[in-house]
Order: structure tokens, then C-alpha cells, then sequence
């Protein structure tokens, strides 16, 4: 079955700096990857989605890249700030379905 | 954006006791729904597909009787805990995919925390 790793349960960076978090996966890759931030008690909320045939997309200070031959995508938040800290959840679906599988998830924390 | 809304937020139950989640679009229609249960520090799992008008589809290892769903409208899908025991504590969360075309994304409620004692 398909399984998720996103690259540390946690993650600690300065103000400032890029976070980059890594979703890994394994089996044949899927037709979307999405990436969603959850806060604590929370439901997940939207945040980018990337398609199987695209290599990277970017809205405001986010910036995802999806690298099938690696099978792993990388979510970049440019100059940070406390407000990104949270937990950010990767997630796939295969063409054909609605259904999404989650990553595990990693939870940032910027550092004022 | 759409709005997924998720009623109550909170509910604390003794064993034995039946609890009803629900879960609604507000402003778009959505024939297919989802039902995800998330355990501290874990990720969410996807439990069952509901499907307006029809029976909803569960994952491996999701009991039906246990976990009952149903899609009474466009707009509402309710999940019932049956004879909740402790070990069914957690967080639910329910989501709908965006009304505009397929595998765009999905709208999550805003979770219920379940308490069974």
C-alpha cells in the first residue's frame, strides 16, 4: 500500500529563514499532491495543489515542487514568520477518485 | 473559499451511549463527502466516503455498524458512533471536495473532539 513520510515530525527555523519540508512517498506517483496546514484542534485548511505533470507552483511566499522520478515533493516557505508555525500535511490522490492519503505531517515552528 | 461547517464541536459521552456528528456545506452542494478520524500527533485517516443517495463506502478496518453514515442531502452528511466505547475517543473531521471540477481541493470542518468515558 501507498505510504507517506514527511521528513521530521518537527521542525524548529528563525524568523525569517525558508522552511522546507519533504513528503515522500512510495509506490507509482499520484495525479495531485496537495499540501495543507493544520492548526492545533483544527480542522486541515488548503493550501496548494500540484499536478503529476507540473514541476512547480508558487503562491505568495509558498512554493511546492514535485519531483515524480524522486517520488518526494518539497514545500518551501520563504522568509517566515511566527504566524507560519503549525503543522503542515501533505496529501495524494490518483486520478479517477476523490480520496486523498495523508502524510503523518510535520509540525513547524518559527522561531521569533 | 466554501465553508464546511461541523456540529458540535465537542461532545463527551458515557460508554455505551450513541453520538451524532454533522456535517455541512454551507454555501455549495456536495454529493460526496468525507469521514476522518486523527489521533494526537498523527495523521488524519480516512474512515468512509459518503454519497448523497446512496450508502457510504469504508475503508478496510472502519466498522460499518459501528460507524454509521448517512448523506440525507446535498449539504448534510451525519456520522453516528454507535455504542462509543473509549477507544473510539478522538478527533473527527469531515471535509468536501471544492464544487469546481474534480481533484481540486478538499474543504475540512472544523473537527469534533469525542470524549467517551
Amino acid at each position: 500500500s501507498q505510504k507517506i513520510e514527511q521528513n521530521s515530525e518537527a521542525l524548529n527555523i528563525q524568523e525569517g529563514k525558508t522552511a522546507t519540508l519533504t513528503c515522500n512517498y512510495t509506490n507509482y506517483s499520484p495525479a495531485y499532491l496537495q499540501w495543507y496546514r493544520q492548526d492545533p484542534g483544527r480542522g486541515p485548511v488548503f493550501l496548494l495543489l500540484i499536478r503529476e505533470n507540473e514541476k512547480e507552483k508558487r503562491k505568495e511566499r509558498l512554493k511546492v515542487t514535485f519531483d515524480t522520478t524522486l517520488k518526494q515533493s518539497l514545500f518551501h516557505i520563504t522568509a517566515s514568520q511566527p504566524a507560519d508555525s503549525a503543522t503542515y500535511l501533505c496529501a495524494l490522490s490518483y486520478s479517477g477518485t476523490y480520496k486523498y492519503i495523508f502524510g503523518t505531517g510535520t509540525r513547524l515552528k518559527v522561531l521569533a | 473559499g466554501a465553508v464546511v461547517s461541523q456540529h458540535p464541536s465537542r461532545v463527551i459521552c458515557k460508554s455505551g451511549t450513541s453520538v451524532k456528528i454533522e456535517c455541512r456545506s454551507l454555501d455549495f452542494q456536495a454529493t460526496t463527502m468525507f469521514w476522518y478520524r486523527q489521533f494526537p500527533k498523527k495523521s488524519l485517516m480516512l474512515m468512509a466516503t459518503s454519497n448523497e443517495g446512496s450508502k457510504a463506502t469504508y475503508e478496510q478496518g472502519v466498522e460499518k455498524d459501528k460507524f454509521l453514515i448517512n448523506h440525507a442531502s446535498l449539504t448534510l452528511s451525519t456520522l453516528t458512533v454507535t455504542s462509543a466505547h473509549p477507544e473510539d475517543s478522538s478527533f473527527y473531521i469531515c471535509s468536501a471536495p471544492a464544487p469546481v471540477g474534480p481533484y481540486n481541493e478538499q474543504f475540512f470542518g472544523p473537527g469534533t473532539r469525542l470524549t467517551v468515558l
